[in-house]
């Protein structure tokens, strides 16, 4: 069965970066894109961006632009999410999710990893 | 970008009853909005893809429906397991932008 499966809770002084990551299996790991979202405390869904994990391309929210490296690792059927300069506005959730597959129809997030809590504090 | 904006923001319904939440588009998207569901302290869940396609496994009242810049979610008879916050998504090119959500209660 497809899973994501993310690394464990984070805290991070402001100023810091943050490396999050996201491990798939059952299913082609190269064959979908994977997607990030965030959801601070109490707040809505927010889409940070996505990496092809065939090719390594990658497209960020203007939002994130500069401030966030979006990676994969093929060999171990890893995505990884490194957010830098962080404040208390980036203490959140933070999901990956897999997307369209590579080369398909457009498709939305249809499995979630269970979130990485990122807590930004002095 | 197309911005997504929901209403409500929030309801309150009785069981039983049917509940409506839209989802509009500040530009046309043909079918490529999705309808997520979540629960308080869980991950959110896939409910509809292509604005009216049910996702395997969920009930058959819920349903989605709309085109271009007008979507909406129906809940035909409210359930207690229905209480949820519900998000749609357009996922035609990025930015793949949510709606602020609609927390859906029970009267």
């Amino acid at each position: 069965q497809v899973q994501l499966v993310q690394s464990g809770a984070e805290v991070k002084n402001p100023g810091a970066s943050v490396k999050v990551s996201c491990k798939a299996s059952g299913y082609t790991f190269t064959g979908y894109y994977i997607h990030w979202v965030r959801q601070a405390p109490g707040q809505g869904l927010e889409w940070m961006g996505w990496t092809n994990p065939k090719s390594g391309d990658t497209k960020y929210s203007e939002t994130f632009q500069g401030r966030v490296t979006m990676t994969r690792d093929t060999s171990i059927s890893t995505v990884y999410m490194e957010l830098n300069r962080l404040t208390s506005d980036d203490t959140a959730l933070y999901f990956c999710t897999r997307g369209s597959p590579v080369g398909g129809s457009r498709w939305p997030s249809d499995y979630w990893g269970q979130g990485t809590l990122v807590t930004v504090s002095s | 970008d197309i911005q997504m904006t929901q209403s409500p923001s929030s309801l309150s319904a009785s069981v039983g009853d049917r509940v409506t939440v839209t989802c509009r588009a500040s530009q046309g998207i043909s079918t490529y909005l999705a309808w997520y569901q979540q629960k308080p302290g869980k991950v959110p869940k896939l409910l509809i893809s292509a604005a009216s396609s049910l996702q395997s496994g969920a009930p058959s009242r819920f349903s989605g429906s709309g085109s271009g810049t007008d979507f909406t979610l129906t809940i035909t008879s409210l359930q207690p397991e229905d209480v949820a916050t519900y998000y749609c998504q357009k996922y035609d090119s990025a930015p793949r932008t949510f709606g602020q959500g609609t927390k859906v209660e029970i009267k």
